[in-house]
């Protein structure tokens, strides 16, 4: 199994930061869930939200009212959307997958370092 | 929130030694879902222990978790080169879910 992260490295404050995850090897439909967790030097890792097989998602209640993470099975890639950014969203983000709680990091993609700046 | 602590910050230790190190969490960790991860320098979290206990495959024997509730520990009991890095403890057992700080080994 592997995860790629994809998208712009450089977003403007109070736009949508939008990431997608492109998993190889393996059906995303047949995993329990998938994830996405961003690490910066002030904030730390800091779990950002998942998605299950049947499409439930759960978000961190911090990030909750900006944050949209859905999947397409049929291109096997799931996707993470980040509303009203500001320089405090500037981190390196990882997509995962997770087998027994939405919050399991068990494979990690190499991660997308993204900046937020005018 | 369930709020992670690691010690010591900072580990300087020399290759071959054997080491133990803590995580504490605030409230009890729900069904002991506590994972471990090594993260070396440029690299993404790698999955080292699951469920307090349980090594991932393909991890080497060297590494070994325990603990329950509140308190959990790693131990390596052979300093490899690759093993100087930062470890991390992570809850997902309870939503949301959280990291500790990291604890940084370092060579000596």
């Amino acid at each position: 199994v592997q995860l790629q992260e994809s998208g712009p490295g450089l977003v403007r404050p109070s736009e949508t930061l939008s990431l997608t995850c492109t998993v190889s090897g393996y059906p995303i439909s047949t995993n329990p869930y998938w994830g996405w967790i961003r690490q910066s030097p002030q904030k730390g890792l800091e779990w950002i939200g998942s998605v299950s097989q049947s499409g439930d998602t759960y978000y961190n209640p911090s990030l909750m009212r900006r944050v949209t993470i859905s999947a397409d099975t049929s291109k096997n890639q799931f996707s993470l959307k980040l509303g009203s950014v500001t320089a405090a969203d500037t981190a390196t983000y990882y997509c995962v997958r997770g087998l027994s709680s939405p919050g399991a990091a068990g494979i990690w993609g190499q991660g997308t370092r993204v900046t937020v700046s005018s | 929130e369930v709020v992670l602590t690691q010690s010591p910050g900072t580990l300087s230790l020399s290759p071959g030694e054997r080491v133990t190190l803590s995580c504490r969490a605030s409230q009890p960790v729900t069904n002991n879902y506590l994972a471990w991860f090594r993260q070396k320098p440029g690299q993404s979290p790698r999955l080292l222990i699951y469920g307090a206990s349980n090594r991932d495959v393909g991890v080497s024997d060297k590494f070994s978790g325990s603990g329950s509730g509140t308190d959990f520990t790693l131990s390596i009991s052979r300093l490899d080169p690759e093993d100087f890095a930062v470890y991390y403890c992570q809850q997902y057992g309870t939503s949301p879910y959280t990291f500790g700080p990291g604890t940084k080994v370092d060579i000596k």
